[in-house]
């Protein structure tokens, strides 16, 4: 079973637009990482942030937590054509890590 | 630096056949996972590996699946028999922190397909 869901599942937007998917998980974690995943290829690491951050950027993402409603979004600025991939959320509760159901983005040259 | 190198990249076997896995993790890197990922979905534990010890194999279907890591360093994932519903990608992943905590380093996976 997975803890944690992202939200939309699919996204579609034009080259320059931002973009934010959120996502929601159930038990109290550690930390939250969002991770990328282009199509037929492994996951790569975006950012982590920690239980105790409520914000956090990395050129041009920027993550929220809100541990009290157990969510996170990432918002994507100024996307591009590259950036078109899955999404997913991690969450670690100190056993293993959780991943979300992941969000689709499609960008739109 | 190499990242973490996975094969066979893809695999069509035919049910009840065996299947193997096999990762080499990031060089100095002691903790080990293994993650199912069926279409649309995302990575499921299977299980982690400390060096050499499985410390959480919980969600691995030990009737079919078993998984060894020799020396602490590569690791094989082997699935006899097949079934018809293990078709998805096997990632392995790897991670220089030992506790739970830190950034994992992907494969890029192996694709099964069991006709």
């Amino acid at each position: 079973s997975q803890q944690g869901e992202e939200d939309p599942q699919a996204l579609s937007i034009q080259e320059g637009e931002n973009a934010t998917m959120n996502c929601s998980y159930k038990t109290s974690i550690n930390n939250l990482q969002w991770y990328r995943q282009n199509s037929g290829r492994g996951l790569v690491h975006l950012i982590l942030i920690r239980s105790n951050e409520r914000e956090k950027h990395s050129g041009r993402l920027r993550v929220t937590l809100d541990t009290s409603k157990k969510s996170s979004s990432l918002l994507i600025t100024a996307s591009r054509a590259a950036d078109t991939a899955s999404y997913f959320c991690a969450t670690d509760a100190g056993y293993q890590f959780y991943f979300g159901t992941g969000t689709s983005l499609t960008v739109i040259p | 630096e190499a990242g973490v190198v996975q094969s066979p990249r893809y695999k069509i076997i035919e049910k009840k056949q065996p299947v193997a896995f096999w990762c080499n993790p990031i060089s100095g890197h002691n903790t080990l996972y293994w993650y199912l990922q069926n279409l649309g979905q995302g990575p499921e534990l299977l299980i982690r590996y400390e060096n050499e010890e499985a410390v959480d194999d919980s969600q691995l279907p030990k009737d079919r699946f078993s998984a060894e890591r020799l020396k602490g360093v590569d690791s094989t994932l082997k699935i006899q028999p097949a079934e018809l519903g293990d078709s998805a990608v096997y990632l392995c992943a790897s991670s220089l922190e030992q506790r739970v905590t830190g950034e994992l380093f992907f494969g890029e996976g192996s694709r099964l397909t069991v006709l």
